[in-house]
């Protein structure tokens, strides 16, 4: 099987501009997370996709969205980049077993985007 | 709020010996706690330990769980170059896959 993939892999750009990251989970897997690591604060949670709907999202103010489409993909978009948002940007994927969405399962991290803003 | 807790936070030990690496949590509903491995790219996935699975081998590597004192230790035997990197614990909690990460460890193993 297939790994969780990410696109793109390095991306550089300017203050207030916007940005997209993509994230294919791996094959029959549900549940897609995305987190931001940093050197200072690690690696922290931003939000979870659960059948195209955001489950659960951490503390990062509303510039951060993400979206989740039919075949599990999902996106996530950063309006108005600040210098701070330069990090490394994870994808996770979960098999999701149960109707109720609950996961007893391992998360497996994509390669990550390296985001840089100048 | 939830919390991890890694200890120590670096670590420089020689070829051959064995390594403990610690992690306290506190968490509303524990679900799982997992072990990952950092070198230079994205965290690679250890192990998971849950309430029906408090102990966990593989190969060199080892970890358990302690539920009743909230902690567990990733053991690595005979350690190798290879084995350095950042160590990172994370637990689950709640109705949710979030994981909340600890700070990590970083191991460098000298030959």
């Amino acid at each position: 099987k297939a790994g969780v993939t990410q696109t793109p892999r390095y991306l550089i750009k300017t203050r207030g501009q916007q940005v997209t990251l993509s994230c294919s989970p791996i094959s029959g897997h549900r549940s897609v997370s995305w987190y931001q690591q940093t050197p200072g604060q690690g690696l922290q949670f931003l939000f979870e996709y659960f059948s195209e709907t955001q489950r659960n999202k951490g503390n990062f103010p509303g510039r951060f969205s993400g979206r989740q489409f039919s075949n599990s993909r999902s996106e996530m978009n950063v309006s108005t980049l600040e210098l701070g948002d330069s990090a490394l940007y994870l994808c996770a994927s979960s098999l999701v077993l149960r109707a109720s969405g609950r996961s007893y399962n391992e998360q497996f991290f994509g390669p990550g985007t390296r985001l840089t803003v100048l | 709020e939830d919390k991890v807790v890694q200890s120590p936070l670096s670590l420089v030990v020689h070829e051959g010996d064995t390594v403990t690496l610690n992690c306290s949590y506190e968490v509303t509903n524990f679900r799982s706690l997992l072990w990952y491995k950092q070198e230079k790219k994205a965290p690679t996935f250890l192990f998971m330990l849950t309430s029906s699975g408090i102990e966990k081998k593989s190969g060199r590597l080892s970890s358990i769980l302690d539920k009743k004192e909230l902690f567990s230790i990733l053991n690595i035997t005979a350690t190798q170059t290879g084995d350095s990197a950042v160590y990172l614990c994370a637990v689950v909690g709640g109705a949710t896959n979030k994981l909340i990460f600890g700070t990590g460890t970083l191991l460098a193993v000298q030959p």
